[in-house]
């Protein structure tokens, strides 16, 4: 069963927009979740998780349990933050599954 | 580099031979997983270990795959008989325990012709 929808492949802003990259995710307990990044070339990396509720990079996300949401957001987009972005939901202490991913482009 | 390393990066191998891959975790990570990636697809859990003890697998995990983690460190993965639909990338993460950031490595792509 799908457990993390990313329901956009493909992204596209401008420089200097804001961006939002939609996750919502099925799981009846208390999940934890995560967003991860890869740029290009480089290894799948942990971007933020939501009980930290910090801003990296600019971006930040706000787990909505009454949507099942965990959409990640920046007000102003930057060139370098194209790159591929994965939703992923934690169960318990288990492994965690990750959605299909978002391709964002940021076009100057 | 101190972070997970993976070996081999690429490998190409003919239908029906059997392929291993190696991940050596950060040091004292006691969690290991391995993930496979299809293109156009997020990585999908395969397996993970806690220490040596392999705590769960997937059902994508057929009979022609195996994992091990001997001595709580590095782990292998090996595909038995390999088909033309176990080519992908296979990634290898650790983290620390349960709670805590899981680092992924470069990943292993495999190519079955």
């Amino acid at each position: 069963a799908q457990r993390v929808t990313q329901p956009e492949k493909l992204l596209s802003v401008f420089k200097g927009a804001p961006v939002e990259l939609k996750c919502n995710y099925s799981y009846s307990g208390s999940p934890e979740l995560f967003w991860y990044v890869q740029y290009s070339r480089q290894r799948l990396q942990l971007l933020l998780r939501h009980i930290s509720r910090e801003s990296i990079k600019g971006f930040t996300a706000d787990l909505n349990k009454g949507e099942t949401s965990f959409h990640l957001k920046k007000p102003f987009a930057q060139e370098e933050d194209s790159a591929m972005y994965y939703c992923a939901l934690r169960e318990g202490n288990n492994d965690m599954r990750f959605g299909a991913g978002t391709r964002l482009t940021v076009k100057p | 580099d101190t972070g997970v390393s993976q070996d081999p990066r690429h490998k190409i191998t003919k239908r029906g031979q059997n392929v291993t891959f190696r991940c050596d975790p950060i040091s004292e990570h006691n969690r290991l997983y391995w993930y496979r990636q299809t293109l156009g697809q997020g990585p999908e859990f395969l397996t993970y270990f806690q220490n040596e003890a392999q705590l769960e697998k997937s059902r994508l995990l057929s009979d022609r795959f195996s994992a091990e983690r001997p001595k709580g460190s590095f782990s292998t993965l090996e595909i038995q008989r390999t088909e033309q639909g176990d080519s992908a990338m296979y990634l290898c993460a650790s983290s620390i325990d349960e709670n805590t950031e899981a680092f992924f490595g470069q990943g292993t792509r495999l190519t079955v012709v």
